[in-house]
């Protein structure tokens, strides 16, 4: 069955370092997004990538963030400086076409540690 | 979108059948159900989606009455590595692709 992979699984980085994380969505699929899970909290929607262009973000997606399709695999999510706040599991999904019900795949999670 | 309303927690034993309902009072015509399953330090993994009356899978049943207003999750004989969150969602049919909105979910735990 196809799957959204993501690397690094677990990624430990300074205050104020730049990271990029890494996933490679169902190769079918067309629309990508981006997720985060704080510990014991809810899993939240930070941005959405469809046709090479941000379709849709949240409050938390800001002028830190940025997502890039660089080749025809591969989708990641950079964050510039990163903040203590931004430790968190982040989740990438993929869906199809658009047609009908939607159904998100995700990935397995990148543990972010900021210290 | 409609707001949900499920059970923050249920206890269970392996072997049983577990029903977790979820509320939507507010649902849309267009609105289709989707239920969600997450493992500790894991992505969402979906589990089954329906409209109207009784969808099934290898995984589960979901059923929903004619008002569409609640619907269950229905997992069978459930054993210890059903232990999980499984959250319910609600969104448009016709809106194409969008931000998923999860709740708190509902926690159940397996015991032996």
């Amino acid at each position: 069955e196809p799957e959204v992979t993501q690397t690094p699984s677990h990624q430990v980085t300074q205050m104020g370092q730049e990271v990029i994380l890494r996933c490679v969505p169902i190769s079918n699929h067309l629309y990508f997004y981006w997720y985060r899970q704080i510990l014991g909290q809810k899993v939240e929607f930070l941005v959405s990538f469809y046709n090479n262009e941000i379709s849709e973000k949240s409050e938390i997606f800001d002028d830190q963030f940025s997502v890039e399709r660089p080749d025809g695999s591969n989708f990641t999510l950079k964050i510039r400086s990163t903040k203590l706040e931004d430790s968190a599991m982040y989740f990438c999904a993929s869906s199809d076409d658009g047609q009908g019900p939607d159904t998100q795949y995700f990935g397995p999670g990148t543990r972010l540690t900021v210290l | 979108l409609a707001k949900t309303t499920q059970p923050i927690s249920m206890d269970s034993y392996e072997g049983q059948e577990v029903n977790i309902t979820c509320s939507h009072n507010n649902i849309a015509t267009n609105d289709y159900i989707t239920w969600y399953q997450q493992f500790p330090s894991q992505g969402p993994r979906f589990i089954i989606q329906g409209y109207k009356t009784k969808v099934t899978n290898e995984v589960a049943s979901l059923f929903i009455p004619a008002d569409r207003k609640s619907s269950t999750l229905s997992l069978p004989r459930v054993s210890l590595s059903d232990t999980a969150v499984y959250y319910c969602l609600v969104d448009r049919m016709d809106t194409g692709r969008r931000a998923l909105t999860f709740g708190s979910g509902t926690r159940l735990q397996v015991q032996p």
